[in-house]
């Protein structure tokens, strides 16, 4: 079965320092992993992806990811955080033999000025 | 095409009674899925469509819920009598294909039960 673990329900980081928002995942198969995020009172928006190739993804808004295989990990990051990145992110994982998204349940980053 | 829309946005009910929610996916997009989030946690997969046949239900899906997409197009989301348990933001998204692109999210309708 898949499954998506976001270890920190929060995480602070000051404006302007790195941020790293952390994921692990386990599928059978081939995993293409997402990272969304999520405003208050709205639906997802799609961020990244990896599906294959290059293990370091750029996304939307200057975030990055780094797949890992070895350590089955999607960490989200960015270099200089912003006080408008405040939010609530999601990793998610499908499989290349599944055909829905599991989600991890979320981590709620708050960014300090 | 703006995306996937959900209506209502907000549905207050009481207890027992019948409730639908609409989602209008990308028109080209042949995937429907519905998802539920509570609060604190992740979207929770409910049900999906690959044009007008539902394909898989999850076990959260109590025979009080029932899903349809008649034309391969709009799909509504029905709950039946009502339970304060059901309170929650439902999910809609559509995808063109399997879903390795990602999907496409709407905005959600938040149900509260009283």
């Amino acid at each position: 079965a898949q499954s998506v673990a976001q270890p920190e329900d929060q995480v602070n980081v000051a404006e302007g320092n790195p941020l790293t928002v952390k994921c692990t995942y386990s599928v059978s198969g081939n995993p293409y992993l997402f990272w969304y995020v999520q405003y208050p009172n709205r639906g997802l928006q799609f961020l990244l992806k990896y599906i294959t190739g290059d293990n370091l993804v750029k996304g939307s808004y200057g975030f990055e990811a780094e797949f890992n295989k070895s350590q089955t990990s999607f960490h989200l990051k960015k270099p200089s955080a912003l006080v408008s990145d405040s939010a609530l992110y999601f990793c998610a994982v499908i499989s290349n033999r599944d055909d829905k998204i599991i989600f991890g349940k979320g981590t709620r980053l708050h960014i300090l000025p | 095409d703006t995306g996937v829309s959900q209506d209502p946005r907000h549905k207050i009910t009481k207890r027992g009674q019948n409730v639908t929610f609409r989602c209008d996916p990308i028109s080209e997009h042949n995937r429907l899925y519905w998802y539920r989030q509570t609060l604190g946690q992740g979207p929770e997969f409910l049900t999906y469509f690959q044009n007008e046949a539902q394909l898989e239900k999850s076990r959260l899906l109590s025979d009080r819920f029932s899903a349809e997409r008649p034309k391969g197009s709009f799909s509504t989301l029905e709950i039946q009598r009502t339970e304060q348990g059901d309170s929650a933001m439902y999910l809609c998204a559509s995808s063109l294909g399997q879903g390795a692109d990602g999907y496409t999210f709407g905005s959600g309708t938040r149900l509260t039960v009283v």
